[in-house]
């Protein structure tokens, strides 16, 4: 089955790096993503990896991938207040039949950045 | 351009009542999905349209849930006789298309918040 993983609430001070883990139970996923949210907005597509990938770097953030313990985690470097929002792990599972890449989400962890 | 816009942003109905949620996909996405997300969860799957077809309705929860998407473009999501614990943020997101390409990024709207009273 699919399962999705997070801690749920992240504390940091600002300019300190932040790291998100996460774990999921699929491993035929293809995609790995994350996400951000704001209060009252929608979700924003942070950064994504595929499943046969093990590192991407993007400016401030790096996500890593490890296939064997089936772990995804996110760092983000000098973190700024702005960075407070929740973040959602997210994977993708194609269904040829349907051709879905319907996203299977984690409960999201709360990152608080204090100034 | 325009994103993914949803209407109405919020929405209060009594229990038993019927409602109707809107999503407006990006222009010439051809892939239209819809999420709920409750209080303190992550979002969960509804369904999924490739074009005008339900192509993947297995996150339905039961059948007074339904969605059309008659054009290809705009969707409705439609719940009958609504309960409380349907109370939740309704969320729409569209891609330019899915299945053999190797990577579509979903755009989300901004949500539907749905309170059943």
């Amino acid at each position: 089955g699919e399962d999705v993983e997070q801690s749920l609430f992240l504390s940091v001070r600002e300019g300190d790096s932040s790291v998100i883990n996460c774990t999921y139970t699929d491993s035929s996923s293809t995609y790995l993503y994350w996400y951000k949210q704001e209060p009252g907005a929608g979700l924003q597509l942070l950064t994504y990896i595929f499943s046969n990938m093990d590192m991407k770097q993007d400016q401030r953030l790096t996500v890593l991938l490890n296939k064997k313990d089936k772990h995804l985690s996110l760092r983000i470097a000098d973190t700024q207040t702005g960075d407070s929002a929740i973040y959602f792990c997210a994977e993708s599972l194609l269904y040829s039949g349907a051709g879905s890449y319907q996203l299977t989400f984690g409960k999201g962890t709360k990152l608080s950045v204090i100034p | 351009g325009a994103g993914v816009s949803q209407t109405p942003s919020n929405k209060v109905t009594e229990k038993g009542k019927y409602v109707e949620l809107r999503c407006d996909p990006i222009s010439g996405h051809t892939a239209l999905y819809w999420y709920r997300q409750s209080l303190g969860q992550g979002p969960e799957f509804l369904i999924y349209f490739q074009g005008t077809g339900a192509a993947d309705d297995s996150g339905l929860p039961n059948d007074r849930f339904f969605a059309v998407r008659p054009e290809g473009s705009v969707s409705t999501l439609k719940i009958q006789r609504t309960e409380r614990g349907d109370s939740a943020v309704y969320l729409c997101a569209s891609s330019r298309t899915s299945g053999r390409v190797s990577y579509n990024e979903q755009f989300f709207g901004p949500g539907t918040r749905l309170t059943v009273l």
